[in-house]
């Protein structure tokens, strides 16, 4: 069964500073996608990862996968307040006619 | 774009009053998804329906029934609400099973 582990959950961080949330899964997958819920908001699509290698940036926030290890990033650089949301990965099984599971979710504060 | 339409946007009922919550998409997607948000716990996958004609049990179906309508329309219908079922529900769709899933607004449902 696929699961999919994002950590860390909570975040808090200052304006400026780098950082990066992980999303782990357990079974091969090559498709993976990142969401930005605001609070009380709804899911907005951030990127789609469709293969091995996969690096796509939008303005401070830049997303990779390695379907090797497992693992794609969302890395934050030099984070302003803006930014401040909940970050959604979610993994797309090998099986093309299953449901993707979502991680629980990285909710990042940034102070101003 | 219109995209995922849900309706309501708020709902409050009382314990044992029957309801269903109405969702449409325009983007002629295949898969239609509800899920139900609570503080903590991320988004758990209620029903789901692959493609017109068929609909399966996700995470926490009880409770809860659903109709797909036609391609473009998935309801969620519960029978005799509880207050266990106040949450923030989400419909979703996606071109299909394994592919980027599109959100609605959410309903936001209480339930005394």
């Amino acid at each position: 069964e696929l699961k999919v582990e994002q950590n860390p959950l909570f975040l808090s961080m200052q304006e400026g500073k780098n950082y990066t949330i992980y999303c782990n899964y357990s079974t091969t997958s090559d498709r993976l996608y990142w969401y930005r819920q605001d609070p009380g908001k709804s899911l907005e699509s951030l990127f789609v990862l469709l293969s091995n290698g996969a690096v796509k940036q939008e303005g401070r926030l830049m997303a990779s996968l390695d379907t090797k290890a497992r693992l794609s990033t969302l890395h934050i650089t030099a984070a302003v307040h803006d930014l401040s949301a909940t970050y959604f990965c979610a993994v797309g099984k090998m099986n093309r006619d299953d449901k993707i599971i979502f991680g629980k979710g990285t909710r990042l504060h940034i102070l101003p | 774009n219109a995209g995922v339409t849900q309706t309501p946007k708020f709902q409050v009922l009382k314990t044992g009053q029957s309801m269903t919550l109405q969702c449409a998409q325009d983007m002629n997607h295949n898969s239609m998804y509800w899920y139900r948000q609570d503080p903590g716990m991320g988004l758990r996958l209620i029903y789901y329906s692959a493609s017109e004609g068929t609909t399966d049990k996700g995470e926490v179906p009880n409770g809860y029934n659903v109709s797909r309508l036609n391609k473009r329309e998935f309801s969620l219908r519960l029978e005799s609400a509880a207050p266990s079922q106040t949450s923030v529900y989400f419909c979703a769709s996606s071109a299909d099973m394994n592919t980027e899933a599109f959100f609605g607004q959410g309903t936001r449902l209480t339930v005394v």
